[in-house]
């Protein structure tokens, strides 16, 4: 079935530190990409996604590219802040799934000032 | 405008009880969903309803039921609460035909 895997965490970094958080997915088709973000005690909100192969996502500084050779959908950003504290999970849409979500298992990332 | 509201907050149960999770949302959306997130699992979907007076079943709907009240309202129940199901739960609701989800605050039930 379809399934979403993302490096677990915590991922613990300095301001201004560069993040990356590799996600992998399995998929039947092209399926649609998605990176969500949940600020602590919050629910999730969408951060960014992309639909075809070769999108790139991007949003509040962050990026992601759907790699489509790789089943990749890693996301980055260059310098994170304090309030980029969260947890963050990459989930796809299967084709013909409706809008049901598969989600990953989430990565904490925690910036220290 | 408040998106998608979700009581209670917090819950206690113990084995056996029951109880019903309550959301709304006020964005006249379509498409209502019910989540399950555990540690290291990200967030299972329990049910969803695509349309009023319509639902089916997600990854992991046993020992719950849910109830598409009105296009507002989308209620999740648990019959006779057990420890597996102490969970964070959330509601999310989108349009039909875009695919970003809004989500409540969630609950945090704990099973005794």
């Amino acid at each position: 079935g379809d399934s979403v895997t993302q490096m677990e965490g915590p991922v613990t970094l300095s301001e201004e530190a560069f993040l990356t958080i590799n996600c992998t997915y399995t998929a039947t088709g092209y399926p649609s990409l998605f990176w969500y973000v949940q600020y602590p005690g919050e629910g999730l909100q969408l951060l960014l996604k992309a639909t075809k192969a070769d999108d790139k996502g991007s949003n509040k500084g962050f990026e992601a590219t759907y790699r489509k050779e790789t089943t990749s959908f890693h996301l980055e950003k260059g310098s994170v802040q304090v309030s980029d504290s969260a947890v963050y999970f990459c989930a796809l849409i299967p084709p013909g799934a409706g809008n049901k979500l598969t989600f990953g298992g989430g990565t904490r990332v925690l910036v220290k000032p | 405008n408040a998106g998608v509201t979700q009581t209670p907050k917090f819950q206690v149960l113990k084995t056996g009880q029951s109880m019903t999770l309550q959301c709304a949302q006020d964005m006249n959306h379509n498409s209502m969903y019910w989540y399950r997130q555990d540690p290291g699992m990200g967030l299972r979907l329990i049910y969803y309803s695509a349309s009023e007076g319509t639902t089916d079943k997600g990854e992991v709907p046993n020992g719950y039921n849910v109830s598409r009240l009105n296009k507002r309202e989308f209620s999740l129940r648990l019959e006779s609460a057990a420890p597996s199901q102490t969970s964070v739960y959330f509601c999310a609701s989108s349009r039909e035909e875009i695919y970003e989800q809004y989500f409540g605050p969630g609950t945090r039930l704990t099973v005794t």
